[in-house]
């Protein structure tokens, strides 16, 4: 069974306005975390957004926001007054575990092209 | 922030010669590193994780003879493709994980583009 799932293959948004990538998972560890990266064309990770399993709000960082639903699995990534720089692909990843040296598994991703 | 490189960051080589790829952690102890592999269009696959001074895990159906990772000290892992062949073509990506990230995240390389001829 898949452990993420981002059924969005691809996205368009208009400049400015907000998106929302989707973002499923599946674990019965309950230690875990949710991240979000950003993949330009260049190919390099940029980390995004975290949440944790235990936190009891929905994690923000700037622009970027995560709809963290916890009995749904869902961890959605919000991003307000889209820039053209936002065009790239998004990846969810989930570790089960505590720290860094667990691995991460990746979700398929999802293309975002942002719209002058 | 924590900053990992990766060198090369491109290679072409034929087809049955081997290439090594190294990841170093640039300023902190990265006790584990990990290597991914990323086809075209495609997410980031795991293919082994390594921890400082001892044998790498690799992930299932990864071929550790052909995919050697060394992690030798606390800032550099090495990934040695051995005779490579055009399948083996692809983006590699390796990322560290250590205890500066805030939130336990790994920080990744810039990647290495592998092109067998």
């Amino acid at each position: 069974a898949q452990k993420i799932t981002q059924t969005q293959p691809g996205m368009f948004v208009q400049e400015k306005e907000a998106v929302t990538l989707d973002c499923t998972y599946d674990t019965s560890d309950p230690s875990y975390g949710l991240f979000w990266y950003k993949q330009p064309s260049s190919g390099e990770m940029i980390f995004l957004i975290y949440q944790g399993s235990y936190d009891q709000q929905n994690a923000t960082e700037g622009r970027y926001s995560l709809n963290f639903q916890k009995a749904r699995k869902s961890a959605n990534l919000v991003i307000s007054a889209s820039q053209l720089g936002d065009s790239a692909m998004y990846f969810c990843a989930m570790r089960e575990g505590v720290d860094s040296s667990y691995k991460l598994i990746f979700g398929s991703g999802t293309r975002l092209l942002v719209r002058p | 922030g924590a900053v990992v490189s990766q060198h090369p960051s491109r290679v072409i080589c034929k087809s049955g010669t081997s290439v090594k790829i190294e990841c170093r952690s640039l300023d902190f102890q990265a006790t584990t590193m990990f290597w991914y592999r990323q086809f075209p269009k495609q997410s980031l696959m795991l293919m082994a994780t390594s921890n400082e001074g001892s044998k790498a895990t690799y992930e299932q159906g990864v071929e550790k003879d052909k995919f050697l990772i060394n992690h030798a000290s606390l800032t550099l892992s090495t990934l040695t493709v051995t005779s490579a062949h055009p399948e083996d073509s692809s983006f590699y990506i390796c990322s560290a994980g250590g205890a500066r990230g805030l939130f336990g995240e790994q920080f990744f390389g810039p990647g290495t583009r592998l092109t067998v001829l």
